[in-house]
């Protein structure tokens, strides 16, 4: 079946550091893939989604490029903030109406 | 944009007694619901999902008679954790669908369940 495989945390950044948080998946089809953000106690939030190969989701600094070749969506911040502390999903979805399938998350601490 | 109200944000319940979870679409017709369990530090497991009006599709390993899932309407979906015990504490949150396609799904802000 379906599956996503990202970077296991926790990963501790200086404030203005560069982050990476690597994704790769597993599909049969031709999935959507996306970054979630949870902060703590709080649900999910979608960070950013790509629909197709080649496509860039943006969005408060954050990228991904979806990479059919290499089936990755990496995830990539050029200055981090204190602010962006929280746990990022990185996620899929099958064609259809189904089920988003979820990485077991990275816990990202960014520090002052 | 699209908005899941999702209530209570917390709750603490005594050990036999059922709790229940609401998730509400607010500008949208939820078609389908899916409804997860986090444990700490831990992914999102999907435990159901329920289309308007009809059984939801439990998976394997989740007891239905003991997560009974309501999706009576367009705009509304429960879920009842019957006779809880503590075991069942975790973080639950649904996540709406309003049936398109390529599109990142809404969530609830989660619940969390104690019992004590």
């Amino acid at each position: 079946g379906d599956s996503v495989t990202q970077m296991e945390g926790p990963v501790t950044l200086s404030e203005e550091a560069f982050l990476t948080i690597n994704c790769t998946y597993t599909a049969t089809g031709y999935p959507s893939l996306f970054w979630y953000v949870q902060y703590p106690g709080e649900g999910l939030q979608l960070l950013l989604k790509a629909t197709k190969a080649d496509d860039k989701g943006s969005n408060k600094g954050f990228e991904a490029t979806y990479r059919k070749e290499t089936t990755s969506f990496h995830l990539e911040k050029g200055s981090v903030q204190v602010s962006d502390s929280a746990v990022y999903f990185c996620a899929l979805r099958d064609t259809g109406n189904t089920p988003l399938v979820f990485g077991k998350g990275t816990r990202l601490s960014v520090i002052a | 944009g699209a908005v899941v109200s999702q209530h209570p944000s917390r709750v603490i319940c005594k050990s036999g007694t059922s709790v229940k979870i609401e998730c509400r679409s607010l500008d949208f017709q939820a078609t389908t619901m899916f409804w997860y369990r986090q444990f700490p530090k831990q992914s999102l497991m999907l435990m159901a999902t329920s289309n308007e009006g009809s059984k939801a599709t439990y998976e394997q390993g989740v007891e239905k008679d003991k997560f009974l899932i309501n999706h009576a309407s367009l705009t509304l979906s429960t879920l009842t954790v019957t006779s809880a015990h503590p075991e069942d504490s975790s973080f639950y949150i649904c996540s709406a669908s309003n049936g398109a396609t390529n599109y990142g799904y809404t969530f609830g802000s989660g619940t969390r369940l104690t019992v004590v």
